[in-house]
């Protein structure tokens, strides 16, 4: 049973646009929600995070945002750059705060071209 | 500082074989959480250990056991190993302190099994 799903396998957009990743969960447990960025052969990097008290948290050019009621979240990047190019994780921590025991999709790979 | 670091970096094994991986976690961490990702997929969460005790276990065989050592390294053991254990093996390394808990990735080991 996959709590957390990340329904697009890949994602290709134009540098300088926005990038949209989104992820489902079906557990209302989940209270912590984080994204992870992958390059290869490296481990995943930890990008932004959200709490399930707020509703949008922002750094830099990512700006995550949660609903709730729809058990959605997406990833927003503006603008995208071709450094952005990876395998990005959505997660879920099942116990109060993150820790460290994540529920991860299956990853979207995205690809910004020059 | 010093980040996680993993060894070896690939392996590989034939079935019924055992296999150790090892994890050193970054300095100032005493909580190192483990990863099998297969091919495609998102991590899964194995086991975790805070202070050399088990601290939560995934839905993983008991042929799949672990350690912590004193200074909070890790070591993953997997017995009989089977044909599906072949994998990314990614440990993470927090400080668990209350409140946010970044968590650092190691590059992973990549488990072949034949």
């Amino acid at each position: 049973d996959q709590q957390v799903k990340q329904n697009s396998p890949s994602l290709s957009v134009q540098e300088g646009r926005i990038s949209i990743l989104n992820c489902d969960y079906t557990n209302s447990m989940f209270d912590y929600f984080l994204w992870y960025k992958k390059y290869p052969a490296e481990g995943p990097t930890f990008l932004i995070s959200i709490s399930s008290i707020k509703d949008k948290n922002e750094d830099g050019r990512f700006t995550v945002f949660l609903n709730k009621s729809a058990k959605h979240l997406s990833l927003h990047i503006v603008p995208s750059q071709p450094g952005d190019s990876a395998v990005y994780f959505c997660a879920a921590s099942a116990e109060t705060g993150n820790t460290g025991k994540l529920i991860f999709g299956q990853g979207t790979t995205l690809q910004v071209k020059p | 500082e010093t980040g996680v670091t993993q060894s070896p970096t690939h392996l590989i094994k034939t079935r019924g074989q055992q296999v150790t991986l090892r994890c050193s976690s970054q300095s100032g961490h005493n909580t190192v959480s483990w990863y099998q990702q297969a091919l495609g997929q998102g991590p899964q969460f194995i086991f975790q250990y805070y202070r050399e005790e088990e601290n939560g276990r995934g839905n993983f065989p008991p042929r799949f056991s672990g350690l912590q050592f004193p200074n909070y390294s890790s070591e993953l053991n997997v017995n009989a190993l089977e044909l599906d254990d072949s994998a990314l093996y990614l440990c993470a390394s927090t400080k668990l302190a209350g409140g946010y808990n970044e968590q650092f990735f190691g590059p992973g080991t990549r488990l072949t099994v034949l």
